[in-house]
């Protein structure tokens, strides 16, 4: 089983439209949770990141984080097309011989259309 | 742009050369680590750095060597790689090794001839 899973996709939305992208997580110990868009040829950027359970906002992106569940997803609210890119779901362990070690998904190629 | 530093933004060498990767940053973050991540494929870990300390290697074959000459600095010496070591090798650093944000550079595409 792997430590973090991804659906590839690709998920194709229009422009305006609301963009779910989904991320489980296989250790129950993991303790920080994060997004990051990876735009083709680029480094990945950080663009949220959650620790507790619930909702967190930064603009069109929410990050939603259900531990009992194992859950983590991204919410953008009215795409645009500079949102097309690839956005992995990475998870850390906080404890530990795991200490400081990221984990990532496979990433979700979102690609958003006019 | 980013707040750590990479350079060389691209490298090409053969298979008998040495040359080394660097990695800046002055936030006064005490974690760096390196990754190397090949096209479509998420970023792997290799190493990680906490106050100037190694303290993980992902198994990283030897051709690789990590250096950490202060706090601000990372470097990643290379030798006698292979073609399937060509990739795109990422930067990050973050506040402390624990529950902080990793930040990446905008990485080296190294290409081995």
């Amino acid at each position: 089983q792997k430590e973090v899973e991804q659906n590839s996709g690709p998920l194709s939305v229009p422009e305006g439209a609301i963009a779910s992208l989904n991320c489980t997580y296989s250790d129950r110990g993991s303790q920080s949770f994060f997004w990051y868009r990876q735009y083709s040829g680029k480094s990945p950027e950080l663009i949220m990141s959650i620790y507790s359970n619930g909702d967190k906002e930064d603009g069109r992106f929410t990050a939603q984080l259900n531990k009992a569940s194992q859950y983590v997803s991204l919410l953008i609210r009215d795409s645009q097309p500079s949102d097309s890119a690839t956005y992995l779901c990475a998870v850390k362990k906080d404890r530990g011989s795991t200490l400081g070690r990221l984990y990532f998904g496979r990433g979700t190629q979102l690609t958003v259309w006019p | 742009d980013t707040e750590v530093t990479q350079t060389p933004k691209h490298l090409v060498m053969g298979m008998t050369n040495k040359k080394s990767l660097k990695c800046e940053q002055h936030m006064g973050h005490r974690a760096m680590y390196w990754y190397k991540q090949k096209a479509k494929k998420p970023p792997e870990l290799m190493f990680v750095y906490s106050y100037e300390k190694l303290s993980i290697n992902e198994s990283v074959p030897s051709r690789f060597s990590p250096e950490c000459p202060n706090s601000s600095l990372l470097n990643l010496h290379l030798h006698a790689l292979q073609p399937e070591d060509s990739a795109l090798y990422l930067c990050a650093s973050s506040e402390w090794d624990r529950g902080s944000d990793q930040h990446f550079g905008d990485g080296t595409r190294l290409s081995i001839l």
